[in-house]
């Protein structure tokens, strides 16, 4: 079973503030995507890494595939209270493209 | 909005009884996926569908059963039910690889409160 850590599992900064958050795995995926989920609504994809070492900026956010395919991180700059919400990695092998979750950072980012 | 549409949004029910959710993907796309997210496992891959047949088996128990129609709704049936299966079910559905990439998009889900 392949399995998805992240860290930190909640987290509370001020506005302004950088974060990163951690995705690590034993196992290698073929791809791994990140996406932010909002109470009461389902995961939204936020970017997808396929290349071992592939960085992709999308505005404040940094993500980054390690160069094993097995790790992933999300860095935010200057965090905003918008920002807040439930960040999920999330690995698929192969050409499945059924996801193996981790198991989410809360990111709460306070004015 | 994602293009993928979930009913009911809110469900209560007692232990033992069954339930059906439904679940419409965005137009055009023949995988759909279920998902359960609970606050002690996370976001679990239950199955996949692919235009009709079954394409992949996550963690989904024996109490639980899904189908795809021909018009390629899906529905989520739950049996039996405990306690332990309250939670919320995504639905998500994806077209083909070679337009869309690996974009799997999740509608907002359907809370199963199972009393």
């Amino acid at each position: 079973t392949q399995l998805l850590e992240q860290s930190p599992q909640f987290l509370s900064i001020q506005e302004g503030e950088n974060l990163t958050v951690y995705c690590n795995s034993s196992s290698v995926f073929s791809s791994l995507q990140w996406y932010r989920q909002e109470p009461g609504e389902g995961p939204v994809l936020l970017v997808t890494v396929v290349t071992g070492g592939e960085v992709k900026k999308l505005k404040r956010l940094t993500f980054q595939f390690g160069d094993a395919r097995k790790d992933s991180s999300l860095h935010i700059t200057a965090a905003q209270p918008g920002d807040t919400g439930l960040y999920l990695c999330a690995g698929s092998s192969g050409s499945a493209r059924q996801l193996t979750f981790g198991s989410g950072t809360q990111l709460t980012v306070l004015p | 909005d994602s293009g993928v549409t979930q009913t009911p949004k809110h469900l209560i029910t007692a232990t033992g009884q069954r339930v059906t959710l439904r679940c419409s993907p965005r137009s055009g796309d023949l995988s759909v996926y279920w998902y359960q997210q609970s606050l002690d496992q996370g976001l679990q891959f239950l199955i996949q569908y692919y235009n009709g047949e079954e394409r992949a088996k996550g963690n989904i128990l024996e109490r639980f059963s899904a189908q795809q129609f021909p018009d390629l709704h899906s529905e989520l049936n739950l049996s039996s039910l405990e306690l332990g299966d309250s939670a919320l079910y995504f639905c998500a559905s994806s077209g083909d690889r070679a337009l869309s990439g690996n974009t799997i998009y999740f509608g907002e889900g359907s809370w199963l409160t199972v009393v």
